[in-house]
């Protein structure tokens, strides 16, 4: 089975700054992707970035990006220049290829964005 | 475009009541599934639905859920009879089929259970 861990429960940075969130996961496929989601304290669930598997490229959006160690089974979120409006909690999320379509979901890490 | 659709966005009702939750799904989109998201257990798949038909309903927890999708458009999960156990947020997803195709999120209904 699939697992995922987020080790971080809660994290505070000043606006600006730079954080970063870890995400591992446990798999024996060689197939999958990974994703982060962002739930803002309306409740929402948002995408913020995927990362397909079979590619080295680390995957970016904007002020987001990921550091993908694929050996180590290891996928960090990295945001840039931290806005309030980051203020959230954060899920990564794992899924196997071939059509499986079912993700699996860390814990998540409570992100806080202070001024 | 419109995103997924959930109703009500809080429901708040005593244990053993049946509570119906719905959710209209992105058009086009092929896959439909729901979660439950409690602090303690965090986010579980309880069943998704690929073309109306249910693949994997291995995460309802117990005989007293069950969901439906009687066409593209629309779904619903239903618990009867609810207990306080119950009490969490349900979220209703849709995606594309195909790898690498995220999932959609609605608002999630927040469900209290007394």
């Amino acid at each position: 089975a699939q697992t995922v861990t987020q080790s971080q429960p809660e994290m505070s940075v000043q606006e600006a700054e730079t954080v970063t969130l870890s995400c591992t996961y446990d798999t024996s496929e060689n197939n999958y992707y990974l994703f982060w989601y962002k739930q803002p304290p309306s409740r929402q669930m948002i995408l913020v970035i995927r990362q397909e598997a079979y590619k080295q490229q680390n995957a970016t959006e904007n002020r987001f990006s990921v550091n993908f160690q694929k050996a180590a089974k290891s996928f960090s979120l990295k945001i840039s220049d931290s806005q309030l409006g980051d203020t959230a909690m954060y899920f990564c999320a794992f899924m196997i290829g071939q059509g499986a379509q079912k993700l699996v979901f860390g814990q998540g890490t409570r992100l806080t964005i202070n001024p | 475009d419109a995103g997924v659709i959930q109703s009500p966005r809080h429901e708040v009702t005593e244990m053993g009541q049946e509570v119906t939750l719905r959710c209209k799904p992105i058009s086009g989109h092929d896959y439909l599934f729901w979660y439950r998201q409690t602090m303690m257990r965090g986010l579980e798949l309880l069943i998704y639905f690929n073309n109306n038909v249910p693949i994997d309903d291995s995460g309802m927890p117990e005989d007293r859920f069950s969901a439906k999708m009687p066409n593209a458009s629309f779904s619903t999960l239903k618990i009867q009879p609810s207990e306080p156990r119950d009490s969490a947020v349900y979220f209703c997803a849709s995606s594309l089929s195909g790898d690498r195709q995220p999932q959609h999120f609605g608002d999630g209904t927040r469900l209290s259970i007394l």
